[in-house]
């Protein structure tokens, strides 16, 4: 129930395509759904977050889209770069992610194709 | 405004050692968060600490593990006796009640010989 099941493990984008990620989670408690990126020897930064009562959040390139129904969440990254190569992970909170511990996907690595 | 600090960057431990790790959260933040990330793995929430207290340590092994946020310095999670199995990196993390939101130091990666 607490697990969130990220898709797939591994994403090859050509440069300008769409990166597309998945996730899925059991627990209908969650409320807080953050989208994590994270380099090489770094820690993982807020990339952008969402909560259930919208279906879609845009901040530039990147977009959750979030099926409340299917309790399924995605993350579209537009006109990918090279310079978004990094790994990714979704995760879920039961509450703000200010407070509350999350639970992670196991990340997809993106690999942009100049 | 510095970030989250961790050190050390890298630590090498032989089996049976003690590891240390420390964090300092941002300034103004009073809620400490410990992750511990494997290969390939996502990051698994072990503790969360405010000042003095342990408000959650539900992902923490029972033995060997522990924390602390004292009221002054920085966050400290100790790991006693080290096995080959505790080879992982280990994140902090840190929020405000006001702001909400974690932010994530650079880790500290630690490797059991």
């Amino acid at each position: 129930q607490q697990q969130v099941k990220q898709s797939p493990q591994s994403l090859i984008v050509q440069k300008g395509g769409i990166s597309i990620i998945n996730c899925a989670y059991e627990n209908t408690a969650f409320d807080y759904f953050p989208w994590y990126q994270q380099f090489p020897g770094k820690g993982p930064a807020l990339l952008i977050a969402i909560r259930p009562d919208v279906s879609e959040k845009k901040e530039g390139r990147f977009t959750i889209s979030f099926n409340k129904s299917a309790k399924q969440f995605s993350l579209h990254i537009m006109d990918s770069q090279p310079g978004d190569s990094a790994t990714y992970f979704c995760a879920a909170s039961m509450g703000q992610g200010g407070s509350e511990k999350l639970v992670f996907g196991k990340g997809t690595k993106l690999t942009v194709n100049p | 405004n510095a970030g989250v600090m961790q050190n050390p960057r890298h630590l090498v431990r032989r089996r049976g050692q003690e590891a240390r790790l420390r964090c300092s959260p941002m300034k103004g933040h009073s809620h400490v968060y410990w992750y511990r990330q494997l290969p390939e793995e996502g990051l698994k929430f072990m503790v969360y600490l405010q000042k003095e207290n342990i408000i959650d340590e539900s992902g923490m092994p029972k033995e060997r593990f522990s924390a602390e946020f004292p009221k002054e310095g920085p966050s400290i999670l100790r790991i006693q006796q080290v096995v080959r199995g505790d080879s992982a990196a280990y994140f902090c993390a840190s929020s405000s009640t006001i702001s909400g939101g974690y932010t994530f130091g650079s880790g500290t990666r630690l490797t059991v010989v």
